[in-house]
């Protein structure tokens, strides 16, 4: 069965310092997707990038870049200069497919961003 | 605004009451999802609408029905739902298992 950690459940930082979300992930399938969420206070699930399992290029979209490492079954995330809208939950998640599009969640890393 | 809008927004309702919860997306996606979302927890899918197959978690109970009257729409019925059903429900849909999904706002319910 697929599975994702995330081993840190709360992360804080000062404005402007860089924060790394770890994410490790596990499957028995060779082809599967990868994908982080921001979850605001608001509630809403904003998603943030997706990643298949046969693309382990480093993306970088402004203040945010991943770093996708199959040997370690790692995607992680990073912010750089953190700023305080970026306070939230962030969710790492695997999907395998199958008859249930079962997307798998990890527990979500709990980001605070302090002025 | 997102692009898959869920209503209503907050809900609370008593244990014998009868309630729905509608989802809908308008960007042809062919996969509409439910979850339930509690306090510092991620989400738990519950029901999966796909190329107009149902699938169902099985450790949902059987007082939350999922509706699809077409495939914009993904309702779910709730009926004598215990106090523990409280939670966010989130909404989902995607064009399939490899895109992303698409998360509605959420309904806040709260069961007395």
């Amino acid at each position: 069965a697929q599975k994702v950690t995330q081993a840190q459940t709360e992360i804080s930082v000062v404005e402007k310092e860089d924060v790394t979300l770890d994410c490790v992930y596990e499957t028995r399938d060779t082809t599967y997707y990868l994908f982080w969420y921001k979850q605001p206070p608001s509630g809403e699930l904003v998603f943030l990038i997706r990643r298949n399992s046969f693309d382990e290029q480093n993306e970088i979209s402004g203040r945010y870049s991943w770093n996708f490492q199959k040997s370690t079954s790692s995607f992680n995330f990073t912010i750089t200069a953190s700023q305080v809208v970026d306070s939230a939950v962030y969710f790492c998640a695997l999907s395998e497919g199958g008859d249930n599009n079962d997307m798998r969640f990890g527990a979500g890393t709990r980001l605070t961003v302090k002025p | 605004d997102t692009e898959v809008t869920q209503t209503p927004k907050h809900l609370v309702m008593g244990m014998t009451n009868k309630k729905s919860l509608k989802c809908e997306q308008h960007m042809g996606h062919r996969a509409m999802y439910w979850y339930k979302q509690k306090a510092k927890k991620p989400p738990e899918l519950m029901f999966v609408y796909s190329y107009e197959k149902l699938s169902i978690n099985e450790s949902v109970p059987s007082r939350f029905s999922p509706e699809c009257p077409n495939s914009s729409l993904l309702n779910l019925h709730l009926h004598a739902l215990q106090p523990e059903d409280s939670a966010l429900y989130l909404c989902a849909s995607s064009q399939d298992w490899e895109r992303p999904q698409h998360f509605g706002d959420g309904t806040r319910l709260s069961i007395l």
